[in-house]
């Protein structure tokens, strides 16, 4: 089936610094999207993509939809100590609306 | 805003016992979906419903099955529970005629433990 690439799987920075991680995929997708999910919480919903190419900001964080429909990056700026979490990518090509999700990155933050 | 409703937040079952999860999707949603996370796991696709029609299957055991009603609340029904089936279990919902149909929002789970 189709996967998702995501990387890397775990960063531990320095509060104040920016972080970037991405996801690919053999498979061309219609939408992106971005989730952070706190143990044991359901995945919220951080930034939504729809087209190749599309730059979307929201607050500290930009996400990119990659112009070959295939991968996408999220950056966050000056990072802080409550961006600890685990960041998803996860895709829909429209053979059906589930989504495919990557397998995540593990954001530690030292303040 | 509302957000995706879940119940229970956590349920503890023995082996071999049933299952009933309730979600209720955010107002004037009307695409719910259900997805299984085991530990450390990314979430995985189980079944999606529209307009109380099963849209789309993914990787749902056979002891498993579920429906949206007419309030388009929906429930995971889960027979002959397996230890495996330990995991969490999301529900989202998205607008369907809104065109945002892609951009789900995931309610806060049911922790299923069979012990």
């Amino acid at each position: 089936g189709q996967q998702l690439n995501q990387s890397p799987q775990s960063m531990f920075i320095q509060e104040g610094e920016d972080v970037s991680m991405n996801c690919t995929s053999s498979s061309i997708f219609n939408t992106w999207l971005w989730y952070k999910q706190d143990p044991g919480e359901g995945p919220v919903l951080l930034i939504a993509l729809y087209k190749a190419g599309e730059l979307t900001s929201n607050g500290r964080l930009t996400a990119q939809f990659g112009i070959t429909r295939k991968d996408s990056f999220l950056n966050i700026s000056a990072s802080i100590p409550s961006d600890v979490g685990i960041y998803f990518c996860a895709g829909n090509n429209n053979a059906g609306n589930m989504l495919t999700f990557g397998g995540g990155t593990r954001l530690m933050v030292k303040p | 805003a509302a957000g995706v409703i879940q119940s229970p937040r956590h349920l503890i079952k023995e082996k071999r016992e049933t299952a009933t999860l309730k979600c209720y999707p955010i107002p004037r949603h009307d695409t719910v979906y259900w997805y299984q996370q085991g530990p450390g796991q990314d979430p995985q696709f189980l079944i999606s419903f529209y307009e109380k029609m099963q849209s789309d299957k993914g990787s749902i055991p056979d002891r498993f099955s579920a429906q949206q009603f007419s309030d388009y609340h929906s429930e995971l029904n889960m027979s002959s529970l397996e230890l495996g089936d330990s995991a969490l279990y999301f529900c989202a919902s998205s607008a369907g005629e809104r065109g945002d149909a892609d951009t789900q929002y995931f309610g806060p789970g049911t922790r299923l433990t069979v012990l």
